[in-house]
């Protein structure tokens, strides 16, 4: 069984630029989360993906947006780059909506 | 509004001693809690759900509703259970919010 992948693993970009970041879900899991975690802080929920639907989302301007693919991976675009998007970004699959949530290992962007 | 403190944001204790990291929470309804570890160089993951009632690597949680609160206990404390802990809320009921806390960083010294 494979666990909950993310890529890049770390990632560059300027103000004003655009980014995507992908993740994979772990076998059987047909539900995806994003969070952001800035530095010395815990994970903030951006929304979440199931059956390809977004199904709830948190505090976070519209150009934080979403897919969720058939195979029920998932990427995180995010429009406008700002400094304060800076961060880890941490993407989590679970076998339905509330169930345990696996976390992959993150991608750090660094905005410039 | 949903909120999760941990009001410790570094912990240190002795090998063998007792270690308790606080969490208090924020919500008018009836919660579900959590508490999630990230080792080093790990990803984060689940420790364990009030709702499971058990006990995971010698660490307990009680929820306590009327102090808001959900602590996590260990009686003696290990050098490997030196890693980050987070508390995490979500409404009961369905929600697929999670909500963390800032975390505790815990050191356990020989």
């Amino acid at each position: 069984e494979t666990g909950v992948t993310q890529s890049p693993t770390h990632l560059i970009k300027t103000r004003g630029q655009q980014v995507t970041l992908r993740c994979s879900s772990q076998s059987g899991h047909n539900t995806v989360s994003w969070y952001q975690q800035a530095l010395g802080q815990g994970p903030q929920f951006i929304f979440q993906y199931y059956r390809e639907e977004e199904n709830g989302r948190g505090n976070f301007p519209p150009r934080f947006s979403g897919l969720q693919f058939p195979n029920y991976s998932s990427e995180l675009n995010v429009n406008a780059l700002e400094l304060d998007d800076s961060a880890l970004y941490l993407c989590a699959s679970s076998a339905g909506r509330y169930n345990e949530q696996f976390f992959g290992p993150g991608t750090r962007l660094t905005v410039l | 509004a949903q909120r999760v403190t941990q009001p410790e944001k570094l912990l240190s204790v002795f090998k063998g001693a007792p270690v308790e990291l606080k969490c208090n929470y924020s919500y008018s309804g009836s919660p579900e809690l959590f508490w999630y570890v990230q080792y080093s160089r790990q990803r984060l993951q689940l420790l364990l759900r009030h709702i499971s009632r058990e006990s995971i690597k010698g660490f307990t949680a009680d929820l306590n509703k009327g102090e808001t609160s959900f602590h996590l206990k260990k009686p003696f404390a290990q050098e490997e259970d030196s890693a980050m802990y987070y508390c995490a809320l979500r409404a009961q009921g369905g929600s697929e919010k999670l909500v963390f806390g800032k975390g505790t960083k815990l050191t356990v010294n020989p």
